[in-house]
């Protein structure tokens, strides 16, 4: 099962931040927080990965919590092309079957213009 | 270019026939996985191999069998035992497990579409 919770669905308007939440309160200290996203009938693309402190590349940033059991995953200036399902997932960085992704539902985000 | 290819796009198969689905990397990661999803739902995990002559049932393994015989390729054979297998199945592969987790992230095909007629 998976180990994280997100809301079914969001809005955001075109050019707007979005801010996509993330519940895993049951975190365990090695592992990894991921997002992917999934626009629709493609394979899913990583975005961004971190473990306690806060990351951003290209894509987006991450920002997790003190307590490790939520983050937010920030799109600054969403646009219509960022339409997609977005799934967080946590994960070991180890090998074995801990490594492999769970994924969940997601949160399907709608831009809109 | 590097990167992970399924085919075919779409596959349609007569009920009671085996199926197999290519998968094929040009990554050199020693990890892949295959997933089904089904509409508006998430993926989830029939098996992965983490490396050459090795592979693992993940959690809808029933049903399917698959082949790790050269490191670039893991195919998928969809069994006629496979109740229900009409979906969307995705290919994936990363760096080996436990490697620097600078190249943690996993890649994926963009999926073969099976219908069963």
């Amino acid at each position: 099962d998976a180990k994280t919770t997100q809301p079914p669905s969001m809005d955001c308007a075109e050019g707007r931040a979005a801010n996509l939440p993330c519940n895993h309160s049951t975190i365990s200290g090695n592992e990894y927080v991921y997002w992917y996203r999934q626009i629709h009938s493609q394979g899913p693309q990583y975005i961004i990965h971190g473990l306690k402190n806060n990351e951003t590349n290209e894509m987006a940033s991450l920002i997790i919590t003190e307590d490790r059991k939520s983050s937010t995953l920030i799109l600054p200036h969403a646009t219509l092309r960022d339409t997609a399902v977005y799934y967080c997932i946590v994960r070991e960085g180890y090998g074995g079957s801990q490594g492999n992704l769970i994924f969940g539902k997601g949160t399907k985000l709608s831009v809109k213009p | 270019d590097g990167g992970i290819t399924q085919s075919p796009k779409y596959l349609f198969r007569k009920e009671g026939q085996n199926v197999t689905l290519s998968c094929e990397q040009n990554l050199n990661h020693d990890a892949m996985y295959w997933y089904r999803q089904d509409p508006g739902q998430g993926l989830r995990l029939i098996y992965y191999s983490q490396i050459v002559n090795d592979f693992q049932k993940g959690d809808i393994a029933e049903g399917y069998s698959v082949s790790r015989e050269k490191k670039e390729s893991f195919p998928l054979t969809v069994t006629s035992a496979q109740k229900n297998p009409t979906a969307f199945y995705l290919c994936a592969s990363r760096s080996q497990p436990g490697q620097s987790l600078n190249n943690a992230e996993a890649f994926f095909g963009q999926g073969t579409r099976l219908t069963v007629v």
